[in-house]
């Protein structure tokens, strides 16, 4: 256990839809990071978060969106679902501002479907 | 329930040296993939090579092939020919088909000019 925490587990939903899905960092850290992981495309880096403020943004669509809140928490936003979307999402913390320096720890991930 | 174990936590070698990354894991499932993945400082991470446990044949990519030994429940990365660009966080994982994925704590690699 990486003391991560993601919910929900599973979601199924369909295309043109919005879901929220949250993170919730060890206790802690400052750092989340969100990923986007396919079987086919692999691992894919979506934004990263520090002390509630962006610090980094990936290969995140405009349909997508993040934020950090106070207690450190995060939730990632999608919208205008399409089937392309489907993946497996998730969250990883680290300490501090990492830069490639830290070892991250990833929470279990939610699988998303869309329909 | 599944483990992904990497027990270097940092290595350094040679610019042109072959170094091999450890990863172990540990589960009574039969179908299962295996990643290693790279993390540069610009935090994307790069599928490096992939394996497919029923197959028995070790992956290879270019610089890059694994040893698979699915009874002992390891699976190493070697670099050969290793670069300055190698240089990142390297993380194993593990994961059951529709399942969530699973990754080690990373070994950090610092290649050497």
């Amino acid at each position: 256990d990486s003391g991560v925490t993601q919910t929900p587990k599973h979601l199924i939903t369909a295309t043109g839809q919005r879901v929220t899905l949250r993170c919730s960092p060890r206790s802690g850290d400052l750092s989340v990071y969100w990923y986007q992981q396919s079987l086919d495309q692999g691992l894919q880096f979506l934004i990263q978060y520090y002390n509630g403020e962006e610090r980094a943004k990936g290969n995140i669509l405009e349909r997508f969106s993040a934020q950090q809140f106070p207690d450190l928490h995060s939730e990632l936003n999608l919208s205008s679902l399409e089937l392309g979307d489907s993946a497996l999402y998730f969250c990883a913390s680290s300490p501090q501002l990492a830069g490639g320096e830290e070892t991250q720890y990833f929470g279990p991930g939610t699988r998303l479907l869309v329909l | 329930a599944q483990t992904v174990t990497q027990s270097q936590p940092e290595m350094s070698v040679q610019e042109a040296e072959t170094v091999t990354l450890s990863c172990t894991y540990d589960t009574s499932e039969n179908n299962y993939y295996l990643f290693w993945y790279k993390q540069p400082p610009s935090r994307q991470m790069i599928l490096v090579i992939r394996q497919e446990a029923y197959k028995q044949q070790n992956a290879t990519e270019n610089r890059f092939s694994v040893n698979f030994q699915k009874a002992a429940k390891s699976f190493s990365l070697k670099i050969s020919d290793s670069q300055l660009g190698d240089t990142a966080m390297y993380f194993c994982a593990f994961m059951l088909r529709d399942d969530k994925i699973i990754f080690g704590k990373g070994t950090r690699l610092h290649i050497l000019p």
